[in-house]
């Protein structure tokens, strides 16, 4: 079973830009969380999706935004860019019922 | 707000010692426990969890252990190999069943050939 894949893996923007990276989640799996993963902050939460359902949401701005589709896809997007976006943004599948996590590479984006 | 920290920031042990890795957590209320090693370039990946109506669980050249009256969790292995050089996050997760799961700051394993 192939496992969370994440596009892109590398990308640079400039501020002010927006962005949109996406997830596919492990087959079968509908819940889908995404993360940032800095230096500083270490991992935070952003958002979790099931069946197309934000259902739980971290404290990042409202630039920070998420959707899921129905074949369990998901794509979070950041607008107005700021410097401090830049960090590894990692995506989470789980099986429906299940705690258990797995996560994908993560997409490194940095913001000039 | 809550909390999930990690005592040492890296630990340096030599291979074929047992390492131990700790971790206080500061949400009484928390009810599930997970350990997730992260390598290099990599994503974290899920090593072993446990309950709150538990106090050990043991894997692989693994274990973890849960004290509630302390809120300390802690992640031993066996028989430390170099392929477990990595950083070590515990995590809690959210009762609900809504995988918000709060990370730890992190401790990088370092092992000693």
């Amino acid at each position: 079973k192939a496992g969370v894949t994440q596009t892109p893996r590398y990308l640079i923007k400039t501020r002010g830009q927006q962005v949109t990276l996406s997830c596919s989640p492990i087959s079968g799996h509908r819940s889908v969380s995404w993360y940032q993963q800095t230096p500083g902050q270490g991992l935070q939460f952003l958002f979790e999706y099931f069946s197309e359902t934000q259902r739980n949401k971290g404290n990042f701005p409202g630039r920070f935004s998420g959707r899921q589709f129905s074949n369990s896809r998901s794509e979070m997007n950041v607008s107005t860019l700021e410097l401090g976006d830049s960090a590894l943004y990692l995506c989470a599948s789980s099986a429906t019922g299940a705690n258990e996590q797995y996560f994908g590479p993560g997409t490194r984006l940095t913001v000039t | 707000g809550e909390s999930v920290g990690l005592h040492l920031p890296t630990l340096s042990v030599q291979e074929g010692d047992n390492s131990i890795i700790n971790c206080a957590y500061s949400n009484s209320a928390s009810d599930y426990f997970i350990w997730y090693k992260q390598e290099s370039g990599k994503g974290p990946q899920f090593i072993i969890d446990i309950r709150s109506n538990m106090d050990k669980r043991q894997g692989q050249r693994v274990t973890v252990l849960l004290n509630k009256t302390v809120k300390h969790l802690s992640l031993q292995i066996a028989a430390t190999q170099p392929g477990d050089s990595a950083v070590y996050f515990c995590a809690e997760s959210d009762s609900g069943g809504y995988q918000k799961v709060t990370f730890g700051t992190g401790t990088k394993l370092q092992v000693i050939p």
